[in-house]
């Protein structure tokens, strides 16, 4: 499995906060990704990184920014929460070329 | 953009029947469809895939059928154990170039296995 840290694993902040959860690989894959998960909604893409500074928006971007400085760490950053960010977002890589996600253990965000 | 239906939403089955999930995708350029398991508290992990040059593929209990014409493809779980009770996901997804991860994921399916 690769190794993927997310921090923090729970967290409780109130509307209007900023937030920022960390994710850390020790794979060295290229690509990298924040994935949200609601009930009923699967997973959705926030935003992902194809390389050092190279990101781009998925499709449930509005409201969240990422950085990535360095290959092992991919921040997403929420400027000012919002209760419809209350959710579990889930940090992976990919070692392309075969297309395999790997997941960390997700991070539960709860904006009260 | 892609979209992907999942049914059913949930499935309960006895030991050792056989359990079917099935997905539809809308993009007919996706030609990478994984299927991932989610434990309680736990990522999810993949447990096969198919791409579009193939219209089926096993590994051991199970097996996943793509329908390309028809943009529908099924996992398919047999002799079904405790152990297999998870979240399972479709997803569908066009490798190459910046879209490697780029997954659109289904909705879920929670599977229930009854001893």
């Amino acid at each position: 499995d690769a190794g993927i840290t997310q921090s923090p694993r729970h967290k409780v902040t109130e509307t209007g906060t900023p937030v920022t959860l960390r994710c850390h690989q020790t794979e060295n894959h290229r690509y990298m990704y924040w994935y949200r998960q609601d009930p009923g909604h699967g997973l959705r893409l926030i935003h992902y990184s194809y390389g050092v500074k190279d990101t781009d928006k998925g499709e449930v971007s509005d409201g969240y920014s990422v950085s990535r400085s360095k290959t092992e760490d991919f921040l997403l950053t929420l400027e000012s929460a919002t209760s419809s960010q209350t959710s579990v977002y889930f940090c992976a890589t990919c070692g392309a070329p075969t297309g395999e996600l790997f997941f960390g253990e997700g991070s539960r965000l709860t904006v009260l | 953009g892609e979209n992907v239906e999942q049914h059913p939403s949930t499935l309960s089955v006895q030991e050792g029947d056989s359990a079917v999930i099935k997905c539809t995708y809308s993009d007919s350029a996706s030609n990478y469809f994984p299927w991932y398991k989610q434990e309680l508290g736990k990522g999810p992990q993949l447990i096969i895939d198919i791409r579009s040059n193939v219209g089926e593929k096993k590994d051991q209990r199970i097996a996943v059928t793509l329908n390309k014409t028809a943009k529908h493809f099924s996992l398919h779980i047999t002799e079904t154990q405790p152990e297999d009770s998870a979240v399972y996901f479709c997803a569908a997804s066009m490798l190459g170039g910046t879209s490697y991860g780029k997954l659109t994921f289904g909705q879920g399916t929670i599977l229930t296995v009854h001893p």
